[in-house]
């Protein structure tokens, strides 16, 4: 059953503290993407990557890192630098090509305490 | 600077009748078009898309039109179902990236 996955479903942290968001797609999509979404606005993009070990910022990477050492996945970590956390987060990947819709996970409602 | 707008954050309609959800862009350079539909706490569903060479697609109750001249893009849904209750999110395709509306939120009233 191909689709993506994203754990944990809710995450609470103490402010200060770095945080990974995991991500995994078993749809073998070359692209993957992370985006936050806050209440009333769109999806906005942190980071994306179009093929393994390579990865560009998107709109709001200040605050954010991403890896991808493997096709099927592409961990966010939230560090401390980030001045306001609490988020819901979203993981899509996609072929590459020019009729290419994305594939979302759940999401990830990240709290800061 | 937002390159995609809904300009309508909600919408209601009465079951059986027709909605119809709108969406702006600003860059001409943009070649494919995507309507998502979301439900709270769940991931967006790919729903349709039509590319800058058409101006009309249909999917069963769902149809997009493109109008390239005046930058606008609109979903229409007949006839809308209680089941069609949820955000909708217009995105544009500039690669690589993909870039989202804010979302309308569809109330279809039994």
């Amino acid at each position: 059953d191909g689709g993506i996955t994203q754990s944990p479903k809710y995450l609470f942290r103490k402010e200060g503290q770095n945080v990974t968001l995991s991500c995994e797609q078993n749809l073998n999509h070359d692209a993957m993407y992370w985006y936050r979404q806050d209440p009333g606005q769109g999806l906005r993009l942190i980071y994306y990557s179009q093929i393994v070990n390579d990865f560009q910022k998107g709109d709001i990477a200040e605050g954010y890192s991403v890896s991808r050492e493997k096709k099927e996945s592409f961990p966010l970590t939230v560090t401390s630098a980030q001045k306001n956390p609490t988020a819901f987060y979203l993981c899509a990947s996609s072929i590459t090509g020019p009729t290419n819709e994305q594939f979302f996970g759940p999401g990830t409602r990240l709290t800061v305490l | 600077d937002q390159q995609v707008k809904q300009n309508s954050p909600s919408l209601s309609v009465q079951e059986g009748r027709i909605s119809i959800l709108n969406c702006d862009y600003t860059n001409s350079m943009f070649d494919y078009f995507l309507w998502y539909k979301k439900y709270p706490a769940e991931g967006p569903t790919f729903l349709i898309s039509i590319s800058s060479i058409k101006d009309k697609n249909e999917d069963g109750r769902f149809t997009v039109f493109l109008n390239k001249s005046a930058k606008h893009l609109s979903l229409h849904i007949v006839p809308s179902q209680p089941g069609d209750s949820a955000v909708y999110f217009c995105a544009i395709r500039a690669p690589p990236q993909f870039y989202f509306g804010t979302g309308t939120s569809l109330t279809v009233i039994p």
